[in-house]
C-alpha cells in the first residue's frame, strides 16, 4: 500500500500570502489529521477529518482551516501568513474501527512552509 | 487539559548501551498510549501502543508497558544501535463520545555512536 503522501514539500511564502497545502491518505483510511510541528511549540494538533466533515479541532486561529473531498484527499489552507507560520506541517491518515479505539496513525513526510 | 511530559534530550548512548525515555501524562480518562518515532526528513512512524492499562507494547526491540497507576509510559531497548538515532514522541489520544485531540509530548531526541 502506498503510505501519506504531502505535496509540495517545501514552499516558501511572503507574510499576508496564503498557502494550500495537500494531503493524500492511505487507500482506504478516511481519517486525515493535520498537525503544525515547530522547534519551540513541538507537535500541535490543527484538526481532523473525517467522511468530508471536520470533526475534531485543536486551538488555532480561524486563518487555518481545512477540507476534505469524497476520495478523502485533505487539503489545508493558511491564509493572511505569519512569520510565526513557519513549520513543519505533517498529514496523517488512519482508518478508526469500531471495535478498537487504538486510533493509530500514519504519517506523511510533511511539507516545510517558510514564510519570509 | 491532557498533557504528556516527556524527558528532554539529547539522550546520547554508545551502541549496545541500555535505552530509557521517560514519559509520564495527565488525562482526564483513560486514553491510549503510543511512541513514534522520527528519522531526519522524515514523517513520524508509530513504533508502538498500548490501549489499556498494563498493556506492553513492542516493535523492532523497543518495549513501554502502560502504568495507570504512575500514569506512565516510558520507552525501553536493551541494546541501541547506530540506526536507532531519531527523535522519539510520547503522546496519548483519548476517545470521547467520538471525539478526540491527540496529545503529543515535545519530543527526545536520541543519538547513538558506534
Amino acid at each position: 500500500k502506498a503510505g501519506v503522501t504531502q505535496t509540495p514539500r517545501y514552499l516558501i511564502k511572503t507574510r499576508g500570502q496564503q498557502v494550500t497545502l495537500s494531503c493524500s491518505p492511505i487507500s482506504g483510511h478516511r481519517s486525515v489529521s493535520w498537525y503544525q510541528q515547530t522547534p519551540g511549540q513541538g507537535l500541535q494538533f490543527l484538526f481532523e477529518y473525517f467522511s468530508e466533515t471536520q470533526r475534531n479541532k485543536g486551538n488555532f486561529p480561524g486563518r487555518f482551516s481545512g477540507r476534505q473531498f469524497s476520495n478523502s484527499r485533505s487539503e489545508m489552507n493558511v491564509s493572511t501568513l505569519e512569520l510565526g507560520d513557519s513549520a513543519l506541517y505533517l498529514c496523517a491518515s488512519s482508518q478508526p474501527n469500531s471495535g478498537s479505539w487504538s486510533y493509530e496513525q500514519y504519517f506523511g513526510p510533511g511539507t516545510r512552509l517558510t514564510v519570509t | 487539559g491532557d498533557s504528556v511530559t516527556q524527558m528532554e534530550g539529547p539522550v546520547t548512548l554508545s551502541e549496545e548501551a541500555f535505552l530509557t525515555i521517560n514519559c509520564t501524562y495527565t488525562a482526564t480518562g483513560y486514553p491510549s498510549l503510543f511512541w513514534y518515532v522520527q528519522y531526519p526528513g522524515e514523517g513520524l512512524q508509530l513504533l508502538l501502543k498500548a490501549t489499556k492499562a498494563d498493556d506492553k507494547g513492542s516493535n523492532k526491540g523497543f518495549e513501554a508497558t502502560y502504568r495507570k497507576e504512575t500514569t506512565s509510559f516510558h520507552l525501553e531497548k536493551g541494546s541501541v544501535q547506530v540506526s536507532d538515532s531519531a527523535v522519539y514522541f510520547c503522546a496519548l489520544i483519548l476517545i470521547s463520545g467520538g471525539s478526540y485531540i491527540p496529545t503529543f509530548g515535545r519530543g527526545t531526541s536520541l543519538i547513538v555512536h558506534p
